[in-house]
């Protein structure tokens, strides 16, 4: 099957740990992308990558960081320098190359909560 | 600039009655729009997007979407609401370079 996998579904972390979410997808698509989604609101950028070794900051990148060493696979690191990490997390990606009609599709999440 | 508003952040029907989803837009050219559906801690579903060929979308489980230039909208909406239907959708604006503009979601209800 084709898709985007995202794992843990749930993680916990403790207050001043690093953690790493994995986002692995097998659509052959050039461009990933991370998201964080907090209640009652629309999903913001973090990072993006539109092809290996190379990524860019999004909206809200402060306190994340990310790597694209393989094509198909782009880990965020939620660092401790990052204020309110608790939300739910979204990879997504999609093929570039076809202007603004860029479909982006998404994994099911990872829900981060910092105890 | 970009942006995307939905008009209603919670919207309630019956089962059988029709439904209706509010999104105006603002775009300084003519704009890429998407409709996405999510489920309870699930990720996104692309529901149908609006790339220009046709001002009426078409979409998956029976919505649809139509393209008003002149009033910068793109409300969705499905003749007859179904108990799977309640979700929290997401009306979206592609900004050239393939980065999205979210609006804040409208929860959709339906009461049996």
């Amino acid at each position: 099957d084709g898709g985007i996998t995202q794992s843990p579904k749930y993680l916990f972390r403790k207050e001043g740990q690093n953690v790493t979410l994995s986002c692995e997808q097998n659509l052959n698509h050039d461009a990933m992308y991370w998201y964080r989604q907090d209640p009652g609101q629309g999903l913001r950028l973090i990072y993006y990558s539109q092809i290996v070794n190379d990524f860019q900051k999004g909206d809200i990148a402060e306190g994340y960081s990310v790597s694209r060493e393989k094509k198909e696979s782009f880990p965020l690191t939620v660092t401790s320098a990052q204020k309110n990490p608790t939300a739910f997390y979204l990879c997504a990606s999609s093929m570039p190359g076809q202007g603004a009609t860029d479909t982006q599709y998404f994994g099911p999440g990872t829900r981060l909560t910092v105890l | 600039a970009q942006s995307v508003t939905q008009l209603d952040s919670h919207v309630s029907v019956s089962e059988g009655t029709p439904v209706l989803l509010r999104c105006n837009y603002s775009s300084s050219y003519s704009p890429s729009l998407f409709w996405y559906v999510q489920h309870p801690n699930k990720g996104l579903q692309l529901l149908l997007k609006y790339t220009s060929a046709a001002t009426l979308v078409k979409g998956i489980n029976g919505f649809e979407a139509e393209f008003k230039k002149s009033e910068t909208s793109f409300h969705l909406t499905k003749p007859s609401a179904h108990m799977s239907d309640a979700a929290e959708y997401f009306c979206v604006v592609s900004l050239l370079g393939g980065k999205l503009i979210f609006g804040q979601g409208t929860e959709l209800s339906v009461k049996p």
